[in-house]
């Protein structure tokens, strides 16, 4: 069974420029979520999706980030404009169940450095 | 206030020996789930070991088990006979209404 797929690995850009993750989640799961890690810290839940319902994002930037999960599959988060905070891992996770068993499974991650 | 609590940044271990790494939680609702989860240095999060808020029995897992302690909140996760490769860090996690919320972590060091 194949895992949770990111692109890219790493990115490095300027500060205000734009960036875009991207994530597919294992076949079968209806949830996905967008999750940051700013080093030496546990992930922070971004964005959380139901199938391609927004379920939480109450802890999104919303003035700089947008995610959307289109035909409920695949997702893609993005960054516009960058600042130096945001300099992370950006790991996305899905999750077969819904309910207190779901245990999350994680791709490699994106780590962006912010200049 | 901070629904994930670990407290020990670092922790060593000798190799073969036991250790336990602590996480405390807190919440109101009578049903919710403890995860405990390995982050290698290569970054990808691995599901280790799940506990349910109305298990009976601590679970097992291999060489991991979690230490429930309901009325405490408490979910230490105790790694037997630890090898090198446990060297990582290690997140204790609580699933709760379909929200997963993280601790910052325990970074464990095995040696030889």
């Amino acid at each position: 069974e194949a895992g949770v797929a990111q692109s890219p690995r790493y990115k490095i850009i300027e500060k205000r420029q734009s960036v875009a993750f991207w994530c597919n989640p294992i076949s079968g799961h209806a949830t996905l979520y967008w999750y940051q890690q700013i080093l030496g810290q546990g992930p922070k839940l971004l964005i959380q999706f139901q199938n391609n319902g927004v379920v939480d994002d109450s802890q999104l930037p919303k003035d700089r980030f947008s995610a959307e999960r289109l035909k409920g599959v695949d997702s893609t988060l993005k960054i516009q404009p960058a600042k130096l905070e945001d300099s992370a891992v950006y790991l996305c996770a899905s999750s077969l169940q819904a309910g207190p068993r779901g245990e999350l499974f994680f791709g490699e991650g994106s780590r962006l450095t912010v200049l | 206030a901070q629904k994930i609590t670990q407290t020990q940044p670092g922790m060593f271990v000798q190799e073969k020996e036991a250790v336990t790494l602590d996480c405390t939680y807190d919440t109101s609702d009578p049903s919710y789930g403890l995860f405990w989860y390995k982050q290698p240095s290569s970054g990808e999060m691995i599901f280790l070991i799940y506990q349910g808020s109305y298990d009976q029995q601590n679970a097992t897992e291999g060489r991991y088990s979690l230490n429930f302690q309901k009325a405490r909140k408490s979910a230490n996760l105790v790694i037997s006979a630890s090898q090198l490769g446990d060297s990582a860090m290690y997140f204790c996690a609580m699933r709760e209404e379909g929200k997963s919320t993280f601790g910052d972590g325990t970074t464990l060091t095995v040696k030889p």
